[in-house]
């Protein structure tokens, strides 16, 4: 697609509940990244993958997060038994190679964002 | 620890002015710094990306520069727009190329009043 795509937009779910997010990238980019943002803060890295693979799984807060992206482009974030603390906007990039890359290669395209409200 | 400073946290000027906001960092090892608009409820649209050897590189209205010496950064924004009014983050990219990890600063919210 022309632009990186998240869904849903807005999901608001009780805790203990399971959620997943979409994440859509532009089309040919090996790159994706995940990463969550409270309100008044920067993001904050989740996982990033290099193709189908998990190049970085190093920002998953703990085990109840999971991501995939089974074909190397479509990528799903999985949160098992939601909390309120998992309330957040989570955003999803994309970009052509790897963050080292210079600014073509490495340059990154947000999504909107999912917004995550746990009650 | 790597860390992405922002200052000032934020900002009101008037519509015309100019302004530059400032990011210091001690990522390590570095590969390049980004600096980011987030309109609010919006996604973080690029501005400019500078590797080590970059010390100035303009957007329009937009011109980042570097110090990889002094590991400072600024943002300079020249005749103020309405639509200026966002957030705007320094972001820095360290580590191998096998890393996915950006350090975000916490932004300087930016507001232009007419």
């Amino acid at each position: 697609g022309a632009g990186v795509s998240q869904t849903p937009s807005n999901k608001v779910t009780e805790k203990g509940k399971y959620v997943e997010l979409r994440c859509d990238p532009i089309s040919g980019h090996t790159a994706l990244y995940w990463y969550r943002q409270s309100l008044g803060q920067g993001p904050e890295f989740l996982i990033y993958f290099q193709g189908t693979g998990a190049a970085d799984d190093s920002g998953l807060p703990n085990d109840r997060f999971f991501a995939v992206r089974p074909e190397g482009s479509v990528s799903t974030l999985k949160i098992q038994r939601t909390e309120r603390g998992d309330s957040a906007v989570y955003l999803c990039a994309s970009s052509l190679l790897g963050l080292a890359g210079g600014p073509r290669t490495g340059e990154l395209f947000f999504g909107e964002g999912s917004r995550l409200t746990v009650l | 620890k790597n860390q992405v400073e922002q200052s000032p946290q934020s900002l009101i000027i008037l519509e015309g002015k100019n302004c530059t906001l400032q990011c210091n960092y001690t990522v390590s090892p570095f590969s390049n710094l980004r600096w980011y608009k987030q309109d609010t409820g919006r996604g973080p649209v690029s501005l400019t990306i500078m590797t080590f050897s970059e010390n100035t590189k303009s957007n329009g209205r937009y011109t980042a520069t570097l110090d990889a010496d002094t590991k400072q950064s600024s943002l300079h924004i020249t005749a103020s727009q309405l639509s200026d009014s966002a957030s705007y983050i320094c972001v820095v990219s360290g580590g191998s190329s096998n890393t996915g990890k950006l350090i975000f600063g916490q932004g300087t919210t930016l507001q232009v009043k007419p």
